[in-house]
């Protein structure tokens, strides 16, 4: 099973948005709207910040927001802050009852 | 609230064994699957395996690469899930998590929520 595809690196100004691509196949992303997006900061464990496709955990800024079309999915970010610098992974489950995560894409906040 | 604590990890030597503890605390620890996930230094998350409850007879599920070298296990009376690892080499270098698996209500709906702090493998001679 290889990673989902994901941009290594993204940046942005603050108060700008960005998106963050996540692209799979018919066989993880492309088979279930069911992706999920995790936070991570240098030396912490990763956050959950949405799942299924475009929900928000309670206490996650809804300037987090994702969506879905075939088989990419899209993590949008809006109103930058120099808090959400960080790594940030798409998550799928797969046909194989597997797990599988994009490469990661850092976001930096000029 | 909701916590997981890992524990066990080291330095071992290529071909030995390690076994990583998850301690839960403020959820019904029987009652939730457990996924482990590593990440080596630099690199990205993989997904390395889960267990399952009781009601599934404690399913478990590996990577490919691990498969048949990796133990997923449980304790539901220390509420603490374990990964035994064997025949361990260089590859296997990094920091392991473990999460808890959330279920949604479809088929492939699920997240991990919350993980833990992680615990660092280093295999090395």
């Amino acid at each position: 099973q290889s990673a989902l595809t994901q941009a290594a690196s993204v940046s942005g100004s603050p108060g700008q948005s960005i998106t963050i691509s996540c692209t799979g196949t018919s066989s993880d992303v492309g088979r279930y709207n069911y992706v999920s997006w995790y936070q991570q900061h240098p030396g912490k464990a990763p956050k959950l910040i949405i799942y299924d496709v475009s929900n928000r955990p309670s206490g996650v800024s809804n300037r987090f927001s994702g969506s879905k079309s075939g088989s990419t999915a899209s993590l949008t970010i809006s109103g930058l802050q120099a808090a959400d610098e960080a790594d940030y992974y798409c998550m799928s489950y797969t046909t194989s009852d597997t797990w599988v995560f994009g490469g990661g894409t850092k976001l930096t906040v000029l | 609230e909701v916590e997981l604590v890992e524990s066990g990890g080291g330095l071992v030597q290529p071909g030995g064994s390690l076994k990583l503890s998850c301690a839960a605390s403020g959820f019904i620890f029987s009652g939730s699957v457990i996924h482990w996930v590593r990440q080596a230094s630099g690199k990205g998350l993989e997904w390395v395996g889960q267990i399952g409850t009781e009601r599934s007879g404690h399913a478990t599920g590996y990577l490919a690469s691990v498969k048949g070298r990796f133990t997923i296990s449980r304790d539901e009376s220390k509420n603490t899930a374990y990964l035994q690892m064997d025949s361990l080499t260089i590859e296997d270098t990094a920091v392991y998590f473990c999460t808890r698996h959330i279920p949604g209500h479809g088929i492939g709906s699920n997240w991990f929520d919350p993980w833990g702090q992680g615990t660092l493998v280093t295999v090395s001679s």
